[in-house]
């Protein structure tokens, strides 16, 4: 079964730190993956996206890393900062034969404290 | 100002009753999403839609149903069979298949 999970649900930060969030899935033949911030009641923002094929995207303060062989993800956030404040999600695409979707994690709940 | 826009923000259901909830993309995109968001579960897949006039189903289908007329618009509507509707509905949209998907901003649906 294709799944993705993500530690640690919640984390909470004082403001400054750098802090990295965890991703990891079943099946490693996937497409690409996606990180997503999403804040409270509202829709999802894509913040990365890494293709099978790449290592690691980067963008501002954040930096997203793709081991496919070991099924993990992580997603760098240097110098945190109270509007950080948001859930991440991780989601890994897989496309092509019978299987055409995007399979999300239940998320990772930052809180960056002034 | 390009984007994905869902209407109505909050909406309410009665036993029984079917409800369609809105979803527009004027970014010329061919590929389209419905999902459902409920509390400590990723988001689901319900429907997606590839091209104009196609759909498929996603994961939880049943009590769903979509239509594709149009390259902009792709509605969602909850029939009375489904029975948990109570969730956060998102429509996305992207390029391809495989591209980067935009997400809207969401629907509360909620039964009275």
């Amino acid at each position: 079964k294709q799944e993705v999970t993500q530690i640690p649900a919640a984390l909470s930060v004082p403001e400054g730190e750098n802090l990295v969030l965890n991703c990891s899935f079943t099946d490693s033949a996937i497409y690409n993956l996606q990180w997503f911030r999403q804040d409270p009641g509202k829709g999802l923002t894509s913040l990365l996206l890494i293709q099978s094929s790449q290592r690691e995207q980067t963008s501002g303060r954040l930096n997203a890393s793709l081991d496919k062989s070991s099924g993990r993800s992580t997603l760098y956030i240097a110098a945190s900062q109270p509007g950080d404040s948001a859930t991440y999600l991780c989601a890994v695409l897989y496309y092509g034969g019978a299987t055409n979707k995007l399979i999300f994690g239940t998320g990772t709940l930052l809180a960056v404290q002034p | 100002d390009g984007g994905i826009t869902q209407s109505p923000k909050y909406l309410f259901r009665k036993e029984g009753q079917n409800v369609t909830l809105s979803c527009e993309q004027n970014l010329n995109h061919d590929a389209m999403y419905w999902y459902r968001q409920d509390p400590g579960q990723g988001l689901r897949l319900i429907y997606y839609s590839q091209i104009v006039n196609d759909f498929q189903k996603g994961d939880i289908a049943e009590g769903y149903s979509v239509s594709r007329e149009k390259k902009e618009s792709f509605p969602l509507t909850v029939t009375s069979a489904q029975k948990n509707p109570t969730a956060f509905y998102l429509c996305a949209s992207s390029i391809e298949l495989a591209g980067t998907q935009y997400f809207g901003p969401g629907t509360r649906l909620l039964v009275l």
